[in-house]
């Protein structure tokens, strides 16, 4: 079993829609989840990062991180075609190093 | 830009040639990792300094070697690579007990 699973998508929404990404895991010693955004040809960039379960809410996107369940989600709300992207999300125990464990991405697309 | 430059962008090299790719990052930051990104797989955690001490080797080939001279610049060496190596390498950088990672652009090569 893979440490985090994403499903790839690829997604396609229109512009407006709310958008629901997801994870599951099954380390249960991870403690930081976070999200990345990777635009084609450029490298992750950090979205938000959450510490151990609870939302955290930033404009238009909601990290939701619930531990039980081993479960976490990226909401975003009002999406623009900006948002066209592959989301990445990754998580870390706390006392390693900055090894982010990622899961492999969600394509995608917010059409006009 | 996020402070983390790697170069060059692109790469395409022969089976039998030795290049190198660089990484410096601006940040201040005292640890720095090279990550491997193959076409629908996660993101794979190649090698981890922490103040100019490699912390992990996960079990990467001895045809990629890391160099870290400074706690500012990474290398990554390559030689007599195989087609399979094909993907884009992604340099980041950390505090080495901070949460957030930041990623340059990353170097796309291609092995012929």
């Amino acid at each position: 079993q893979k440490e985090v699973e994403q499903d790839p998508g690829p997604l396609s929404v229109p512009e407006g829609a709310i958008v629901s990404l997801n994870c599951t895991y099954s380390n249960s010693a991870f403690q930081y989840f976070m999200w990345y955004r990777q635009y084609s040809r450029k490298g992750p960039e950090l979205l938000m990062y959450t510490y151990s379960s609870g939302n955290k809410e930033d404009g238009r996107f909601t990290a939701q991180v619930d531990k039980s369940s081993k479960y976490i989600s990226l909401f975003i709300r009002d999406s623009q075609p900006s948002d066209s992207a592959t989301y990445l999300c990754a998580m870390r125990r706390g006392s390693t190093l900055g090894r982010l464990y990622f899961g492999r991405g969600t394509q995608l697309t917010v059409w006009p | 830009e996020t402070g983390v430059t790697q170069t060059p962008r692109h790469l395409v090299m022969g089976m039998t040639n030795k290049k190198s790719l660089k990484c410096e990052q601006h940040l201040g930051h005292n640890a720095m990792y090279w990550y491997k990104q193959s076409a629908k797989k996660p993101l794979e955690l190649m090698f981890v300094y922490s103040l100019e001490e490699r912390v992990e080797n996960n079990s990467v080939p001895s045809r990629f070697s890391p160099e870290c001279p400074n706690s500012s610049h990474l290398f990554l060496h390559l030689h007599t690579l195989q087609p399979e190596d094909s993907a884009l390498y992604l340099c980041a950088s950390s505090q080495e007990e901070g949460i957030r990672t930041f990623f340059g652009q990353g170097t796309r090569l291609t092995v012929v």
